[in-house]
């Protein structure tokens, strides 16, 4: 199964453009790329998705790398209730579960 | 609005104590998931069920079993619960992971076994 590995943790300031790094060398070539967090005392919640292209949604951007080894999540305008822990994730082989790593811990300040 | 519930928030019980966490989702979903979640050791599946009557073992299936009868409810059981079993249980659905799809977490069941 495809691993992936992120910063423990990262700072920004409230109103900056957080961006949120993940590499995924062992990715296969069928498998996306989740991006999922988690507010404290909460179950995880869905940000976005990908495989190939670029993706935007109304909560963040998802930048991939041409030979998707790597993926950065973009949340534009961070505010305080960013602060979370940010997974990114790569299904397993069988695309039947998400393999969850440590995540980011990224913590907004103003 | 989707849902996936899990039965208990806060839950305590003795050491040798059977333990059901039920879990219920409303979106007709084939998947069904249970992690737990350690500090410093992230989410780890437990097991997880593709139909109603089917499951696989995660990464860390020891100490547990799980029940899926019907399909929009799925069970962890612990059949013996031991302290090392203290964690924030969470219960996950999805259409399908291999489609394009995303999966709904529950709230979490926070198990202390004492």
């Amino acid at each position: 199964d495809a691993k992936t590995t992120q910063p423990t943790s990262m700072d920004c300031a409230e109103g900056r453009a957080a961006n949120l790094p993940c590499n995924h060398s062992t990715i296969s070539g069928n498998e996306y790329v989740y991006w999922y967090r988690q507010i404290h005392s909460q179950g995880p919640q869905y940000i976005i998705h990908g495989l190939k292209n670029n993706e935007t949604n109304e909560m963040a951007s998802l930048i991939i790398t041409e030979d998707r080894k790597s993926s950065t999540l973009i949340l534009p305008h961070a505010t305080l209730r960013d602060t979370a822990v940010y997974y990114c994730i790569v299904p397993n082989q069988a695309g039947t579960a998400l393999i969850f790593g440590k995540g980011t811990t990224l913590s907004v300040s103003s | 609005d989707v849902k996936v519930t899990q039965s208990s928030r806060y839950l305590v019980k003795r050491t040798g104590e059977k333990v059901f966490l039920e879990c219920v989702q409303d979106m007709d979903h084939e998947n069904m998931f249970w992690y737990r979640q350690d500090p410093g050791l992230g989410l780890r599946l437990i097991y997880f069920s593709y139909d109603v009557k089917m499951k696989e073992k995660g990464d860390i299936p020891e100490g547990y079993s799980v029940s899926r009868e019907k399909k929009e409810r799925f069970s962890l059981i612990l059949e013996s619960a031991s302290t090392n079993q203290t964690s924030m249980y969470l219960c996950a659905s999805s259409l399908d992971l291999g489609l394009n799809t995303e999966a709904f977490f529950g709230q979490g069941t926070r198990l202390t076994v004492v």
